[in-house]
């Protein structure tokens, strides 16, 4: 079965780069029908979506105006995984960290596959 | 600030029905039916129990059920178990950015 694995550190130091990696196993980051995507859960933001990555012939990005001038999702065919990075941190970035499978069920598409999450906190 | 609105908890007690309502615009929940509903259990990541509206993934029961009308999705779980007692999450589709908004979620306890 699909599963993701998480990695990256839990603490940041603010004005500094967060990185998470998410590793695919039982699917390939470079299906022509899912979306990889990185979403993140505070108490006081909820549940965000953050920004995906895809491949349909080539490689596409999207992400949420709210952190687009701060974020990059790459992939990585080779590892089979894809990871997000996030500069300038504040303490307003601290969350739960998930990465997510989008993929498009029979009828609906659909968050089927979340990885097991990364705490990370931004403090100096 | 949410974009899709959900009552903050709801209760029942062992095998009643709850409704869990998510209200949201005609550029999200009316756009598309790509609505889903997730189970998420403290210190878990959430779980897909509702996709497309109204679809149950495989090892969902169907005492989960959900609808959609104009703008807003609802979420029935009949009979309910201890185990239900979770918070319950909506999202949908947009046409704009973010490209997926959730609600805010909903406590459901168990009596």
């Amino acid at each position: 079965q699909v599963q993701l694995q998480q990695s990256g550190p839990g603490l940041v130091k603010p004005s500094q780069t967060l990185s998470v990696t998410c590793a695919i196993s039982g699917d390939s980051v470079s299906s022509l029908t899912a979306a990889w995507n990185w979403i993140r859960q505070s108490p006081s933001r909820g549940l965000e979506w953050l920004g995906r990555t895809y491949y349909r012939s080539k490689w596409g990005n999207d992400y949420a105006v709210s952190v687009k001038s701060r974020i990059t999702i790459n992939s990585d065919t080779s590892k089979n995984q894809f990871s997000l990075q996030l500069n300038s941190v504040t303490p307003e970035d601290t969350a739960v960290y998930y990465c997510a499978r989008a993929e498009m069920l029979v009828g609906g598409y659909a968050f089927d596959i979340w990885g097991q999450g990364t705490m990370v906190t931004v403090s100096s | 600030q949410s974009a899709l609105t959900q009552p903050a908890s709801v209760s029942g007690s062992p095998g009643q029905s709850v409704t869990i309502s998510c209200t949201g615009t005609s550029g999200d929940v009316g756009a598309y039916n790509h609505v889903s509903w997730y189970r998420q259990h403290p210190g878990e990541a959430p779980r897909l129990i509702i996709y497309g509206v109204t679809k149950r993934p495989s090892g969902i029961p169907n005492r989960f059920s959900a609808s959609k009308s104009a703008n807003t999705a609802s979420l029935t779980i009949s009979g309910l178990q201890a185990e239900d007692e979770a918070d319950y999450y909506c999202s949908s589709l947009t046409t704009s950015s973010p490209l997926w908004v959730f609600g805010g979620g909903t406590t459901l306890t168990v009596l």
